[in-house]
């Protein structure tokens, strides 16, 4: 059965605070995505990866950076946490097509 | 710059009734048209999908018709049922490699009883 993971389901941070959102993937797909939701903005391409070590930015990708070590996973990491990144955060992963959605990390910052 | 516009943001159908939602896209390179349905708590997940080669693709109670000329694709759902109720993205991408889905706004859905 296909399986995207998120390493949380809610996470509440300070402002300043350095903030790691993982995300793995069983299906041996070869990209992977974040996306960040808002009430009314949709989902928005923060950083997308398509090999181990690759990275592509989307089209928020300001305040925020990636990591893919191994293929499986997909990091994203938000330097220093500002409350304008409280969001809804989606991990997805694809081969070729449609990617597959992790559940999602409400993230908050306070 | 917006390049996949879907409207409404939300709407309201009688059970039974025929739920319609619109996109319009802007990249003549887009070759690739999901719609994904998201359920409150939970990420979103692969309803349909259409290429440009057909203009119509059905199924079950789901429908995707596609005016390449026009840039538009929508998404018809018949015999509208309070389980659909959900929040409905659609999405465009193109072939070319390094490239991801490009998500319109989302249409929240509620059926009535």
């Amino acid at each position: 059965d296909v399986k995207v993971t998120q390493s949380s389901r809610y996470l509440v941070k300070r402002t300043g605070e350095k903030v790691f959102l993982e995300c793995v993937q069983d299906m041996d797909h070869e990209n992977m995505f974040w996306y960040r939701q808002d009430p009314g903005l949709g989902l928005r391409l923060i950083y997308f990866s398509y090999d181990v070590k690759m990275k592509e930015k989307g089209d928020i990708p300001e305040g925020y950076s990636v990591s893919r070590e191994k293929k499986e996973r997909f990091s994203l990491i938000l330097e220093s946490a500002s409350t304008n990144q409280t969001s809804m955060y989606l991990c997805a992963s694809s081969y070729s097509g449609s990617p597959f959605f992790g559940p999602g990390t409400r993230l908050t910052v306070l | 710059q917006q390049q996949v516009k879907q409207s409404p943001q939300s709407l309201i159908v009688q059970k039974g009734g025929i739920s319609i939602i619109n996109c319009a896209y802007e990249n003549t390179a887009f070759d690739y048209f999901p719609w994904y349905q998201q359920f409150p708590g939970k990420g979103p997940a692969l309803l349909i999908a259409i290429r440009p080669d057909v203009s119509e693709k059905k199924e079950g109670r789901f429908t995707i018709s596609f005016n390449k000329s026009a840039k538009q694709f929508s998404l018809h759902i018949m015999d509208s049922q309070p389980g659909d109720s959900a929040t409905y993205f659609c999405a465009a991408s193109s072939n070319q490699a390094g490239t991801a889905l490009i998500f319109g706004k989302g249409t929240t859905l509620s059926v009535s009883s």
